[in-house]
């Protein structure tokens, strides 16, 4: 049972296009999502977050956006670099529960490829 | 160093062989997990260690699989009996103080094949 999706294995844009990357969950009791970008051979790194009281929020060319009827949650990069290729994991918790909101349900990935 | 570091980055076993796999977590940070990736998949939920606290093992898929963490730091993470099925990159990751807002730093992870 995936409760976080990314129904999209690939994604290739070219440079200084809007990249687009989709994730949606089925657990409404997440409240808390965040995006984690990997290279080859390394560890994910924090890219960026939101809570479930916002529908957006944006860090330099990373925007991400929220809506929660629609359970569904979007990763903006405008404009793709090359750079930015990698793949992306959507991931979600519940902040709010208390108990283990540390514990992150993570997507299956989704490879970017921003062509030159 | 600065960062999460995991050891060893490979680790090529035979089906049946115990292995342990290293994760010495960013100083000061109290709260360390063990995540899984296996082909094709997400990253699954270990383990969860949060200072003196009894860690949360429910990620934890057979009871062939333990972890301890020494001293508030160094972790390990013993598979028993390694089966074909173990055969995944394993992520270890710190965390200031653990909560479900927090940002993980992951190490590099160690690249388990059991043949």
């Amino acid at each position: 049972d995936q409760q976080v999706k990314q129904n999209s294995p690939s994604l290739s844009v070219q440079e200084g296009r809007i990249s687009i990357l989709n994730c949606d969950y089925t657990n409404s009791m997440f409240d808390y999502f965040l995006w984690y970008k990997k290279y080859p051979a390394e560890g994910p790194t924090f890219l960026i977050s939101i809570s479930s009281i916002k529908d957006k929020n944006e860090d330099g060319r990373f925007t991400v956006f929220l809506n929660k009827s629609a359970k569904h949650l979007s990763l903006h990069i405008v404009p793709s670099q090359p750079g930015d290729s990698a793949v992306y994991f959507c991931a979600a918790s519940r902040f709010s529960a208390g108990g283990s909101n540390y514990k992150l349900t993570f997507g299956k990935g989704t490879l970017l490829t921003v062509n030159p | 160093g600065a960062g999460v570091s995991q050891s060893p980055s490979n680790k090529v076993t035979e089906k049946g062989k115990d292995v342990e796999l290293r994760c010495d977590p960013i100083s000061g940070h109290t709260a360390l997990y063990w995540y899984r990736q296996s082909l094709g998949q997400g990253l699954e939920f270990l383990i969860y260690f949060q200072g003196n606290s009894a860690p949360d093992k429910s990620g934890l898929p057979s009871d062939r699989f333990s972890a301890e963490r020494t001293g508030g730091s160094v972790s390990t993470l013993t598979i028993q009996r390694t089966q074909q099925e173990d055969s995944a990159v394993y992520l270890c990751a710190s965390s200031q103080t653990g909560g479900g807002n927090e940002k993980l730093f992951f190490g590099s992870g160690t690249q388990l094949s059991v043949l």
